[in-house]
């Protein structure tokens, strides 16, 4: 039973096109997460969800659009995707001050 | 503002050694959490060990020990009895009151030599 799932693993595409990455947990968690992990493998937090509300908006182009439909998913949306936006981008959830689970990372490649 | 440090960017260690991985943090919070994470080359990432800030004891984690200095604002990373599966990038992270936000360190890539 896969605690946080993300999909796709990866995503290959040409430059302007829109695209999704769908997460999914199962442990109860009021809390999500989006992650970008650059090409030096730093992790930068995107977006934060607590019980579907948005509460952490770091500076990301509104090309990014997160969608929490419930507790369980959350989604990200990017629109007219650019070079610069190739990267490993993890889904993460967490139960208040308890550690961060995280999924396997989508590795979003734009050509 | 929160900041983590790792000014260890890559590491060598002979296998069965011990090693230490650093990290010092800057918060104003009184209470926070200090965690590490490993991430082999297979991209997943694994939580490894917390230590909250009020506790006593270091922590422990069968292999993975955190040596935390309050006061010098460290979190290190001590691996007993490396193994070569041990090679991989290690991440010091921290949440502070604001329990919603992780801010994770630079990492440091971590190899197992035989």
């Amino acid at each position: 039973d896969t605690a946080v799932s993300q999909t796709p693993k990866y995503l290959v595409t040409q430059m302007g096109n829109d695209k999704s990455i769908k997460c999914e947990q199962n442990l109860g968690h009021d809390t999500m997460y989006w992650y970008k992990q650059d090409s030096k493998k730093f992790l930068k937090i995107m977006f934060s969800y607590n019980n579907k509300e948005l509460i952490i908006n770091e500076t990301v182009p509104n090309r990014f659009s997160p969608k929490s439909p419930d507790k369980a998913h959350l989604n990200l949306h990017i629109n007219s995707l650019e070079l610069g936006d190739s990267a490993v981008y993890f889904c993460a959830s967490s139960h208040s001050y308890e550690k961060l689970f995280f999924g396997s990372g989508t590795q979003l490649s734009v050509l | 503002a929160q900041k983590i440090t790792q000014t260890q960017p890559g590491m060598f260690v002979q296998e069965k050694e011990a090693v230490t991985l650093d990290c010092t943090y800057d918060t104003s919070d009184q209470s926070y959490g200090l965690f590490w994470y490993k991430q082999p080359s297979s991209g997943e990432m694994i939580f490894l060990i917390y230590q909250g800030s009020y506790d006593e004891q270091n922590a422990t984690e069968g292999r993975y020990s955190l040596n935390f200095q309050k006061a010098r604002k460290s979190a290190n990373l001590v691996i007993s009895a490396s193994q070569l599966g041990d090679s991989a990038m290690y991440f010091c992270a921290m949440r502070g009151n604001n329990f919603n936000k992780f801010y994770f360190g630079s990492g440091t890539k971590l190899n197992v030599k035989p």
